[in-house]
């Protein structure tokens, strides 16, 4: 079964400061997709990245930052540099790549930049 | 860039009463979703929808839901009674590729608010 966890509740960080947000996954399937979504305070789903199980290559989008380890499970999202329009919940989510596959989202961090 | 679009933004209605919450997909899409929140808690699959037909649903969408896309433009998720635990956020999405691609990008609207009271 899949299974998405994200330890972290919550973080406070200081503008500017570079915070990590955690993300391990459960999958059975060796072919599968990872996704990290930002839910601001107004409450939509904005997609930030997908990456695909073959693809280990860490990716830099700006200030975001993820790098996808599959020998330890983990798929981790870091801001550097953080602002207070950072602050929002980020999730991260899994879906097996056996055709329409549903995302298996974790529980979500939710990030608190103060200025 | 083009959105899901979902009316209306809450809803507030009776223990018991039927709901029916709109989703606008992107038009070019063929898979149609909806997942929910409950306050606080994670976002959670409901049914996906393909080829006017639920490909996919979970343990959640039970008996008392329905999905129907009436008219080839609108989706639409229909409670028929509702309890106080269908309390949550309603997230409606769509995609347009098929196959092991279909997660490339998952567009998600900005959701519905439910209230049962």
């Amino acid at each position: 079964a899949q299974k998405v966890t994200q330890a972290q509740t919550e973080i406070s960080v200081v503008e500017k400061e570079d915070v990590t947000l955690d993300c391990v996954y459960e999958t059975r399937d060796t072919t599968y997709y990872l996704f990290w979504y930002k839910q601001p305070p107004s409450g939509e789903l904005v997609f930030l990245i997908r990456r695909n199980s073959f693809d280990e290559q860490n990716e830099i989008s700006g200030r975001y930052s993820w790098n996808f380890q599959k020998s330890t499970s983990s798929f981790n999202f870091t801001i550097t540099a953080s602002q207070v329009v950072d602050s929002a919940v980020y999730f991260c989510a899994l879906s097996e790549a056996s055709g329409n596959t549903p995302l298996v989202f974790g529980k979500g961090t939710r990030l608190s930049v103060i200025a | 860039e083009p959105e899901v679009t979902q009316t209306p933004s809450h809803q507030v209605t009776q223990m018991g009463q039927e709901v029916i919450l709109r989703c606008v997909p992107i038009s070019n899409h063929l898979y149609f979703y909806w997942y929910r929140q409950i306050l606080g808690q994670k976002v959670e699959f409901l049914v996906s929808f393909y080829n006017n037909e639920i490909s996919e649903k979970s343990e959640i969408f039970d008996d008392q839901f329905s999905v129907e896309r009436p008219d080839g433009s609108n989706f639409t998720l229909k409670i028929r009674s509702t309890k106080l635990e269908d309390s949550a956020m309603y997230f409606c999405a769509s995609s347009a590729q098929t196959g092991a691609a279909t997660n490339e990008k998952l567009f998600f609207g900005s959701g519905t608010q439910l209230s049962v009271l």
